[in-house]
């Protein structure tokens, strides 16, 4: 199965600004997911990030808000823009393997 | 959206028990997988489903994608105390899990000594 990392593994950032998260598979996956899990929480869906073309959001989440990058088939981006405190979170990416998605480790996000 | 209801949502147990735990929904979904995520970490993939009907073992585990298409459960015996965790059911509504994941609430599984 893919292996899946993320970068930073957890920060603590300042209301107003905003926050990069990247995400990195091992080998070649044709689709890369976005979620969200607040503490003490299940998953959310965020978005289907798509290679090569704007991203696809569930309902509820924005582009203004969470836009995101995927340059190739091994790599993403998301960014959380103009964070408050609501925004803290566990953001996890996934990757879809063999028809089954595989996670990262999540990246910890701590807003003052 | 659709939703999950996964129960239960913890279950003290004693090392050595058998464990069950399910999900349903009020819409069909073509795939079913369970998850375990342990603190910090990201799920981990235990079992995927893409069969009404279709019950499958992974070592202690075994699951079945209930012939509705609404509903799975999920078994683990002789629980064993790395066994601790949070249990995930998600679902997707399309074949071979290519869109995103919609999640249940989970089942916190505490085992006592």
């Amino acid at each position: 199965s893919a292996v899946i990392s993320q970068k930073p593994s957890r920060d603590i950032c300042q209301r107003g600004t905003s926050l990069t998260i990247q995400c990195q598979v091992d080998s070649q996956v044709t689709m890369m997911f976005w979620y969200r899990q607040q503490p003490g929480q299940s998953l959310t869906l965020i978005a289907t990030a798509n290679q090569g073309s704007e991203a696809t959001y569930e309902s509820g989440f924005v582009i203004d808000k969470f836009p995101i990058s995927r340059p190739n088939l091994t790599f993403s981006t998301l960014t959380v823009s103009n964070m408050s405190p609501e925004d803290s979170s566990i953001y996890l990416c996934s990757g879809l393997d063999n028809n089954e998605q595989f996670f990262g480790p999540g990246t910890r996000l701590t807003v003052l | 959206g659709q939703q999950l209801n996964q129960s239960p949502q913890s279950m003290f147990i004693q090392e050595g028990e058998d464990v069950s735990m399910n999900c349903t929904s009020s819409s069909i979904f073509n795939t079913w997988l369970w998850y375990k995520q342990d603190p910090g970490e990201g799920p981990v993939l235990l079992i995927a489903l893409y069969k009404a009907g279709e019950l499958t073992s992974n070592g202690r585990l075994t699951a079945q994608f209930g012939i509705t298409r609404k509903d799975s459960f999920l078994n683990i015996s002789a629980s064993i105390p790395s066994d601790v965790g949070i249990y995930f059911c998600a679902g997707t509504l399309t074949g071979g899990g290519a869109d995103g994941l919609t999640f249940g609430k989970g089942t916190h599984l505490i085992i006592q000594p």
